[in-house]
């Protein structure tokens, strides 16, 4: 079983839509958890880090469940410029990437 | 400001050659890593150090060598490439190495695609 897993997707929505990533993980002691995005053939950026009280930045979303080993990404009023793959990434020794989600935003 | 610098950004390399990938950070930061990335599979961890003369394995060390001289460079070695090697590699840096969030943001090279044929 992979130590990050999340479903590969693709989502494909229209703009505005409201999508949701979901992301599990297995080592119960890992301590941070973050959200990065890549573009088609670029490396990956810190989109949010993700706090167990949850957290907003603009129509983005994320939250934790550790009870459940749980992490979600929503994003609202989806734009055409957030089609790109997400990563869904935690770190208890070292950081550990999951194999990504890629979405599409249509017009 | 660089950030994180990779070279070469494209590589074609025969079976049984060895190479050196270059990774540079101007940032000062400590840590420093090499991932992997294939179709399906995710970055995953080779090497990593946590500051000049420590490195250290990750996922998948095997037929790769690394060293950390200085706290700026952070080059991994391809002893001798197989196709299996081929993929695309991402050096990163970050402030620290430590859980929580604070300073561990990592920031990525643009990536060397390897081809080993």
């Amino acid at each position: 079983r992979k130590e990050v897993e999340q479903d590969p997707g693709p989502f494909n929505v229209p703009e505005g839509a409201t999508v949701a990533f979901n992301c599990t993980y297995s080592n119960s002691a890992s301590q941070s958890f973050f959200w990065y995005r890549q573009d088609c053939r670029k490396e990956p950026k810190l989109l949010m880090s993700v706090y167990s009280s949850g957290n907003e930045d603009g129509r983005f979303t994320a939250q934790l469940n550790r009870a459940s080993q749980y992490i979600s990404l929503l994003i609202r009023d989806s734009k055409l410029s957030d089609s790109a793959t997400y990563l869904c990434v935690v770190n208890s020794n070292d950081m550990r990437f999951g194999a990504g989600t890629r979405l599409t935003v249509k017009p | 400001n660089a950030g994180v610098t990779q070279t070469p950004k494209f590589q074609v390399l025969k079976t049984g050659q060895s190479m050196t990938l270059q990774c540079a950070q101007d940032m000062n930061h400590e840590y420093m890593s090499w991932y992997r990335q294939d179709p399906g599979m995710g970055l995953r961890l080779i090497h990593y150090s946590v500051g000049a003369g420590i490195t250290d394995q990750g996922e998948v060390p095997n037929g790769y060598n690394v060293s950390r001289s200085t706290t700026e460079d952070f080059p991994l070695r391809l002893l001798s490439a197989a196709p299996s090697q081929t993929s695309v590699y991402f050096c990163a840096s970050s402030y620290s190495k430590g859980v929580g969030g604070a300073g561990t943001e990592a920031f990525f090279g643009q990536g060397t695609r390897l081809t080993v044929v």
